[in-house]
């Protein structure tokens, strides 16, 4: 089975730009997560969708983050403007419902200058 | 709020030695408990889990024991190879919040050869 794929794997942009990130999940799985990997650190979870709803955005910084997953299967997370602390590894996971196993993609690296 | 502490934050053994990784948990209703496996630059790999209603899981030379009284569970790599160094992270799944999965911080393995 395909695994979840993101893109770009790497983005290098320069403070108070935006840049938008893509994630496909395993087919079939109801459930996508976005997390922050700061380097040297454990991944933190921005946004939990289950299907096309949020079901935890507590950690997401809105006035700069924004997510969505409009017809529950693809989705992308947006930072208009970003700082140079969202430097980090963006991370997409999915898992077919919410008490399963997740499964990550490979990650975006993002550089702010 | 909720948390995850996971120690040490480094671990060098030697080839063939036991490496042994603990983590706790603040949440009592936590029921899940993946481990993942990092390389470098690489996504995390699920390489093992355990759910509240079992005390000790095993697969070849990887197991898991969990300690619901003490809130506490740890990984135990037995007969440690090269190919086992890599960053590990402990993981709990908290159903009081939306089933988020929270991480610890990491533990950075190097087998010596």
């Amino acid at each position: 089975e395909a695994g979840v794929a993101q893109s770009p794997r790497y983005k290098i942009i320069e403070k108070r730009q935006s840049v938008a990130f893509w994630c496909n999940p395993i087919s079939g799985h109801a459930t996508l997560y976005w997390y922050q990997q700061i380097l040297g650190q454990g991944p933190k979870l921005l946004i939990q969708f289950q299907n096309n709803g949020v079901v935890d955005d507590s950690q997401l910084p809105k006035d700069r983050f924004s997510a969505e997953r409009l017809k529950g299967v693809d989705s992308t997370l947006k930072i208009q403007p970003a700082k140079l602390e969202d430097s980090a590894v963006y991370l997409c996971a999915s898992s077919q419902s919410t008490g399963g196993e997740q499964y990550f993609g490979p990650g975006t690296r993002l550089t702010v200058t | 709020g909720e948390n995850v502490e996971q120690h040490p934050s480094t671990l060098s053994v030697q080839e063939g030695d036991s490496a042994v990784i603990k983590c706790t948990y603040s949440d009592s209703a936590s029921n899940y408990f993946p481990w993942y496996k990092q390389e470098l630059g690489k996504r995390p790999q699920l390489i093992i889990d355990i759910r509240s209603n079992v005390g000790e899981k095993k697969d070849q030379r990887i197991a898991v024991t969990l300690n619901k009284t003490a809130k506490h569970f740890s990984l135990h790599i037995t007969e440690t190879q090269p190919e086992d160094s890599a960053v590990y992270f402990c993981a709990a799944q908290m159903p009081n919040t939306g089933n988020q999965f929270y991480f610890g911080t990491g533990t950075s393995l190097t087998v010596i050869p």
